[in-house]
């Protein structure tokens, strides 16, 4: 079992639509939950950051947590063609304490005009 | 401007041959990290520091060294013992927390794109 699993997609949605990314991971005693945001060619760029379970809002962007079931998503409301990249999903261990963070695959999001 | 910058960005390499790829940043993080991509896959950790002279190797060290002299830099020489090293390299940096407060935002460079000739 991967530690971090992500659908790789593709997953295309309409313009104007949410798009629901999900991810999850094999180590409960994980603490810190990120979505980066890779466009094709160029390096991550952290969009949400979540340490704590239930929603995190920013924009049109939603981080939701649920430790018990080990799974953290993002929602992408309105969706817009410049959302069109690959999602990556990492956590990071508290145990480990070494910074380590543990990256899925990614998914890759296309949002049709 | 605060930022990490890598260079080259663009970088070639002939069998049986060295190099070094640069990582630098004024962000006055502690931690620094190196990663490679390969296409339609995630990131690998390569190497990573958390303080001056100190350093530890990740899940993929093997043909990889580093070197941490300077806060604000983290250079990373690909050796001719790594026998496939066409890939994306990506370094980052992080602030180092301690307990709760150990978050690891990382933030990523531009990356540099190594192709072996």
């Amino acid at each position: 079992q991967k530690e971090v699993e992500q659908n790789s997609g593709p997953l295309s949605v309409p313009e104007g639509a949410i798009a629901s990314l999900n991810c999850t991971y094999s180590d409960r005693g994980s603490q810190s939950f990120f979505w980066y945001r890779q466009y094709s060619g160029k390096s991550p760029e952290l969009i949400m950051s979540i340490y704590s379970n239930g929603d995190k809002e920013d924009g049109r962007f939603t981080a939701q947590l649920n430790k018990a079931s080990q799974y953290v998503s993002l929602l992408i409301r309105d969706s817009q063609p410049s959302d069109s990249a690959t999602y990556l999903c990492a956590v990071n261990s508290l145990s480990s304490n070494t910074g380590k963070l543990i990256f899925g695959q990614g998914t890759t999001l296309q949002v049709k005009p | 401007d605060g930022g990490i910058t890598q260079s080259p960005k663009y970088l070639f390499r002939k069998e049986g041959q060295n190099v070094t790829l640069s990582c630098e940043q004024n962000l006055n993080h502690d931690a620094m990290y190196w990663y490679r991509q390969d296409p339609g896959q995630g990131l690998r950790l390569i190497y990573y520091s958390q303080i001056v002279n100190d350093f530890q190797k990740g899940d993929i060290a093997e043909g990889y060294s580093v070197s941490r002299e300077k806060k604000e830099s983290f250079p990373l020489t690909v050796t001719s013992a790594q026998k496939n090293p066409t890939a994306f390299y990506l370094c980052a940096s992080s602030i180092v927390g301690t307990g709760l407060a150990f978050y690891n935002e990382q933030f990523f460079g531009p990356g540099t794109r190594l192709t072996v000739l």
